[in-house]
C-alpha cells in the first residue's frame, strides 16, 4: 500500500496568512492526489483533485501542486472559516489512502 | 444538487451484521461510481469500499481489513448504494460517510460527500 505522510501534524498561524501544508507519497503517485477539508463535526469536503484541479465551487485561495511523491496545499491568505483538518489522498492505487491529516488553528 | 444521505447506522454486538444505505439526488446516479470512506471516532480517514459504475461493470475494490466481511452493491433503479457489513468488530465502529467518484478520464476522484451515519460495534 502507498503510504502517505503530512506535516506538520497541526499549524497555528494568524488572519491573512499564507499557510502551507505537505503531503508526501511513499512512492511515485504522479498526480495523483487529492485534498480535503473537514471541520470539527462535518462530513469532509472535497477542495482538489489531480494535485492542482480546483472542486467545482472552491475558492481560488486554494492552492494545490506537486507531483511525484511530494504535494503541497497552500491557503493564499488564511480566513477563520479556514479553520479544519485537512487531508491529502493518493487515487493512483487501490486500496486508496490518506494521510493523517492537519489541524489548521487561527491565532 | 448533488444530495447523498446516508442511512442504517446502529449500535451491534461483535460479531452481528448491519447494512448501510446511501440515497442520492441530483444526479445520474447509474453514471457515477461510489466510495464509501469511514472515520472512527478522534480519528482520520479510511477508505473503505468503491464500486464503479455499470458501464465499468460494477466492479469493486475493498480495504485489506474488510474484505471478505463488507460487500458494496448498488441499485441504480433506486438510486442506492449499500454497504453490507458481516462479522462487525469492534474496531469496525466509526462514522461512515459515502461519496460520489467521479470518472475524469483517466482516475477516480471523490466529488460530494454525505453527512455520515454511525456504526457502534459493542457488547
Amino acid at each position: 500500500d502507498i503510504q502517505m505522510t503530512q506535516s506538520p501534524s497541526s499549524l497555528s498561524a494568524s488572519v491573512g496568512d499564507r499557510v502551507t501544508i505537505t503531503c508526501r507519497a511513499s512512492q511515485d503517485i504522479s498526480n495523483y492526489l487529492a485534498w480535503f477539508q473537514q471541520k470539527p463535526g462535518e462530513a469532509p469536503k472535497s477542495l482538489i483533485h489531480g494535485a492542482s484541479s480546483l472542486q467545482s465551487g472552491v475558492p481560488s485561495k486554494f492552492i494545490g501542486s506537486g507531483s511525484g511523491t511530494e504535494f503541497t496545499l497552500t491557503i493564499s491568505s488564511l480566513q477563520p472559516e479556514d479553520s479544519a483538518t485537512y487531508y491529502c489522498q493518493q487515487h493512483k492505487n487501490y486500496p486508496r489512502t490518506f494521510g493523517q491529516g492537519t489541524m489548521v488553528e487561527i491565532k | 444538487e448533488v444530495q447523498l444521505v446516508e442511512s442504517g447506522g446502529d449500535l451491534v454486538q461483535p460479531g452481528r451484521s448491519l447494512r448501510l444505505s446511501c440515497t442520492a439526488s441530483g444526479f445520474t446516479f447509474g453514471d457515477s461510481g461510489m466510495t464509501w470512506v469511514r472515520q472512527a471516532p478522534g480519528k482520520g480517514l479510511e477508505w473503505v469500499a468503491f464500486i464503479r459504475s455499470k458501464i465499468y461493470g460494477a466492479t469493486t475494490e475493498y480495504a485489506a481489513s474488510v474484505k471478505g466481511r463488507f460487500t458494496i452493491s448498488r441499485d441504480d433503479s433506486k438510486s442506492i448504494a449499500y454497504l453490507q457489513m458481516n462479522s462487525l468488530e469492534t474496531e469496525d465502529t466509526a462514522v461512515y460517510y459515502c461519496t460520489r467518484t467521479v470518472y475524469s478520464g483517466s482516475y477516480y476522484y471523490f466529488d460530494s460527500w454525505g453527512q455520515g451515519t454511525l456504526v457502534t460495534v459493542s457488547s
